[in-house]
């Protein structure tokens, strides 16, 4: 069946250090992709995302790279601050029908002051 | 803009009570709304789909007469979780979508604690 594979599933940066978060999804079908951003005892806020006509977007420290081919997406979040700690989930949506997702398994972000 | 309001944030009822779960999209019409669940420190499952004025479609191994999901309007859905039991316990959290292939945008979900 459809499948979202998210890693690392923690991940621990110095704060004003990059991180990168990877997905990679079945579905050759899926033709959007967001990110979100869940805080502790909250919903999943999106953040950014990216559509399969296109390889990369960015919304001033946070980039999301697309390789069609390969299946696999990416978030980059640059300058890294504290209030960036949160479990991130990627999706992926094939378009077509309900246009359900399929989330990743999730990353735990730790940025250290 | 895109702001899903979810109530009650929080919920603790005795086994055996029904519990009913409000989705509410305060500032666009949301035509498909999604409920999912979430259990500690995992991924969000998805549990079913609504649409306005139609059934709702559940996921595989989803007991639609325990979850009973109502989409009565452009702007409201709810699930209610039927003689609740302490297994079902958990993060249950909404999304609204203003249109096809259009983001989800999520509410801040309810914590349904069953004693």
């Amino acid at each position: 069946g459809e499948n979202v594979e998210q890693h690392p599933s923690t991940l621990s940066v110095q704060e004003g250090d990059s991180a990168v978060i990877k997905c990679t999804y079945s579905d050759s079908a899926s033709n959007y992709f967001p990110w979100y951003k869940q805080e502790l005892g909250k919903g999943p806020q999106l953040i950014i995302d990216i559509r399969s006509n296109v390889g990369e977007k960015k919304d001033q420290r946070i980039a999301v790279t697309l390789n069609k081919t390969a299946k696999h997406f990416s978030l980059h979040i640059t300058e890294t601050q504290p209030e960036d700690s949160a479990v991130y989930f990627c999706a992926a949506s094939s378009g077509s029908g309900t246009y359900k997702y399929i989330f990743g398994t999730g990353t735990r972000l730790k940025v250290l002051a | 803009g895109a702001v899903v309001s979810q109530h009650p944030s929080w919920v603790i009822c005795k086994s055996g009570t029904s519990v009913k779960i409000e989705c509410r999209s305060l500032d666009f019409q949301a035509t498909t709304m999604f409920w999912y669940r979430q259990f500690p420190k995992q991924s969000l499952m998805l549990m079913a789909t609504s649409n306005e004025g139609s059934k709702a479609t559940y996921e595989q191994g989803v007991e639609k007469d325990k979850f009973l999901i109502n989409h009565a309007s452009l702007t409201l859905s709810t699930l209610t979780v039927t003689s609740a039991h302490p297994e079902d316990s958990s993060f249950y959290i909404c999304s609204a979508s203003h249109r096809a292939n259009q983001p989800q945008h999520f509410g801040d979900g309810t914590r349904l604690s069953i004693l």
